[in-house]
């Protein structure tokens, strides 16, 4: 299957500080990358939806402006976390897809821990 | 709103048995279902991928199998080992201009040796 790589892999950071986290399709272009956040115990829960080159769009009671996504490129899509918040503390997993849809690619994920 | 549901919750198996974990939605207005693994701290591995025109996949010791109309899918895992234990998760897969997986919070799998 295609590869799909997250950096950083885990990240602290004290609250209020803004965090982004980089997704990478490595051998085919994603004209579509996800974003999930995963909480303890729970379901992945998606965030959001980029296509390259437009705006992302958010499932519902996602904040736009607290998470800010970026996909400039067929490879490449960021999420920005803005004055995160010890509730932010998540896992964090990215996906992508190419042209056809059939399947999406995963991350291996981001642990990120706001103290 | 698409809902999956995945029972159990957890189960704890010797090493050698048969199992099955269930997984049902309720829109079956489906594309595609899909089943994944998740070790602890890690990502998704994609385990099988069944389109919402099939009835079953299968791939080594793991067969899933797909009724759209009862809203069911199984994942049947022959001769478990310890190396299966981990968490399966069924993601459900809403095609058309709203593309999107709906995820189970999934099955905590232990295989004792």
């Amino acid at each position: 299957g295609a590869v799909v790589s997250q950096h950083p892999s885990r990240v602290i950071c004290k609250s209020g500080t803004s965090v982004k986290i980089e997704c990478r399709s490595l051998d085919f272009q994603a004209t579509t990358m996800f974003w999930y956040r995963q909480f303890p115990k729970k379901s992945l829960m998606l965030m959001a939806t980029s296509n390259e080159g437009s705006k992302a769009t958010y499932e519902q009671g996602v904040e736009k402006d607290k998470f800010l996504i970026n996909h400039a490129s067929l490879t490449l899509s960021t999420l920005t976390v803005t004055s995160a918040h010890p509730e932010d503390s998540s896992f964090y997993i990215c996906s992508g897809a190419g042209a056809r849809y059939n399947e999406q690619f995963f991350g291996p994920g981001t642990r990120l821990t706001v103290l | 709103k698409q809902e999956v549901t995945q029972i159990p919750a957890a189960l704890s198996v010797p090493e050698g048995e048969n199992l099955v974990l269930n997984c049902s939605f309720t829109d079956s207005a489906i594309y595609n279902l899909q089943w994944f693994r998740q070790d602890p701290g890690k990502g998704l591995t994609s385990l099988l991928l069944i389109q919402s025109s099939q009835r079953e996949q299968t791939s080594g010791r793991l067969n899933a199998s797909l009724d759209k109309s009862s809203g069911r899918s199984t994942l049947y895992i022959a001769a478990s080992q310890p190396g299966d234990s981990a968490t399966y998760l069924c993601a459900v897969i809403s095609g058309g201009s709203n593309y999107k997986l709906t995820f189970g919070k999934g099955t905590l799998l232990t295989v004792n040796p």
